[in-house]
């Protein structure tokens, strides 16, 4: 099974900030890597695809790079409403998982 | 737009079955795989499995002895059954939209399941 392994678990910043978080693959997965953004009682969101494919609707300050064990996802200046959990996912292999999650907050 | 809403009970007893439906509006089962993630509290994600339109599964091997999937396109739901729970599984569990090659892109809301006597 493929082990995903994001850093850091909690971020604190504030609004405005620029933050990146980390996401790493116990072995390569090419850019099948998704992110994720989750909020307190709610399902997860899909923010990127691809590694990098930003979903319809999600504001541009968000961005993801990366390609075969190492991934990044980064918000270029933070809102108010990108306070949240953020998982990173490998779909190349069943089973998917899952990084632990980075909780981003104030 | 594709919705996907789970249900079943919220209280399962320990060593019975878990059961839930995911019911999909907006779209046909055809063509996708559908799949189940759970999320026990304050902690992450895990994938329990999937289901295809066809009725082929994929379960992740940690619940495989225990899991069963079925789907139901008349109704267009799809179905997770859950075996000798405990209290470990006792988790909020989303039911999402899984199209091949690509993320898990359309998920339910969430239902909480405890386990308890």
């Amino acid at each position: 099974d493929i082990q995903m392994t994001q850093s850091p678990s909690t971020l604190s910043a504030s609004v405005g900030d620029r933050v990146t978080i980390t996401c790493r693959a116990s072995q390569t997965i090419s850019t099948w890597l998704a992110w994720y953004q989750q909020k307190p009682g709610k399902a997860p969101k899909l923010l990127i695809s691809k590694a990098s494919s930003l979903e319809s609707g999600v504001p541009s300050s968000f961005s993801g790079s990366g390609s075969g064990t190492e991934f990044t996802l980064t918000i270029s200046s933070l809102q108010p409403d990108d306070f949240a959990t953020y998982y990173c996912q490998q779909y190349t292999t069943y089973p998917y998982s899952f990084g632990q999650g980075t909780k981003l907050e104030i | 737009q594709v919705q996907l809403q789970e249900s079943g009970p919220g209280l399962v007893k320990p060593s019975e079955t878990l059961s839930l439906t995911c019911t999909v509006s907006g779209d046909s089962l055809n063509n996708d795989y559908w799949s189940w993630i759970r999320q026990p509290p304050g902690k992450g994600l895990e994938w329990i499995g999937y289901i295809y339109y066809s009725g082929g599964t994929n379960y992740s091997p940690s619940l495989k002895s225990r899991v069963t999937m079925s789907i139901d396109t008349s109704k267009n739901q799809f179905s997770l059954n859950l075996t000798s729970v405990t209290a470990a599984d006792t988790a909020v569990y989303f039911c999402a939209r899984d199209p091949p090659g690509e993320p898990m892109d359309v998920w339910g809301k969430g239902t909480t399941v405890t386990v308890s006597s």
